[in-house]
């Protein structure tokens, strides 16, 4: 099982970007993908998550509205995408798959985005 | 809104030693709890789910016990490499972290 992420990304405020996770080793459509910030020097926050077989997605409430994330199951790769990034966006964000336990046991490397004038 | 509530937020202890970690959730989560090890510059890595079973590939000296409200995770006789920040996870269709336990070199 590998999930490989995206490269780092230096962006503008007010600018799209669009990081991707893309999986190998297992079915892609059968278990939840979940997207997990990380600020510098802080801690894990969960932005949401989906299901690529059906493309169900549910999002933490304080993450509603900021992003959005979804899957193509032809190139087994989940997204995560901001319309008009800000500063306080920048972070380290990482993907994981979800197991039946509910918690997450395969991790992407992670994708450094830094939002800066 | 639930709370989960980590302590000690940070201990110093050396090789050998045994560390316990707390993990406390504000409502009842049942068994539903994780936890991960995490070092500078790599991603959370899986040790335990539903409290107390131990993942795949990871060492016996850890171990997680509780359910309801409170938690713990024990490293029974602390590695050089067990040097890391970590964390508690309500396991859930909202997950929820806790703020992270960094456990260092005394």
């Amino acid at each position: 099982v590998q999930l490989v992420q995206s490269g780092a990304e230096v962006k503008k405020p007010g600018e799209s970007l669009k990081i991707s996770c893309q999986v190998s080793g297992y079915s892609f459509s059968n278990y939840w993908i979940g997207w997990v910030r990380q600020m510098p020097g802080k801690g894990l926050e969960w932005l949401g998550i989906i299901y690529p077989g059906d493309s169900d997605t549910r999002y933490s409430p304080s993450f509603q509205g900021q992003v959005t994330i979804s899957a193509d199951k032809s190139i087994n790769t989940a997204y995560l995408q901001w319309s008009s990034l800000k500063a306080s966006d920048t972070a380290m964000y990482y993907c994981a798959r979800r197991t039946t336990a509910m918690a997450f046991d395969y991790w992407g490397q992670g994708s450094q985005v830094t939002v800066s004038s | 809104d639930i709370q989960m509530t980590q302590s000690p937020s940070s201990v110093a202890a050396s090789v050998g030693d045994r560390v316990t970690i707390t993990c406390r959730a504000s409502q009842a989560i049942s068994s539903w709890l994780a936890w991960y090890q995490q070092k500078p510059g790599k991603a959370p890595k899986l040790l335990i789910y539903a409290a107390s079973t131990l993942q795949s590939g990871v060492p016996s000296r850890f171990s997680g016990s509780g359910s309801g409200t409170d938690f713990t995770l024990t490293i029974s006789s602390l590695q050089p490499e067990d040097f890391a920040t970590y964390f508690c996870q309500r396991a859930h269709s909202f997950p929820l972290f806790g703020g992270g336990t960094k456990v260092e070199i005394k």
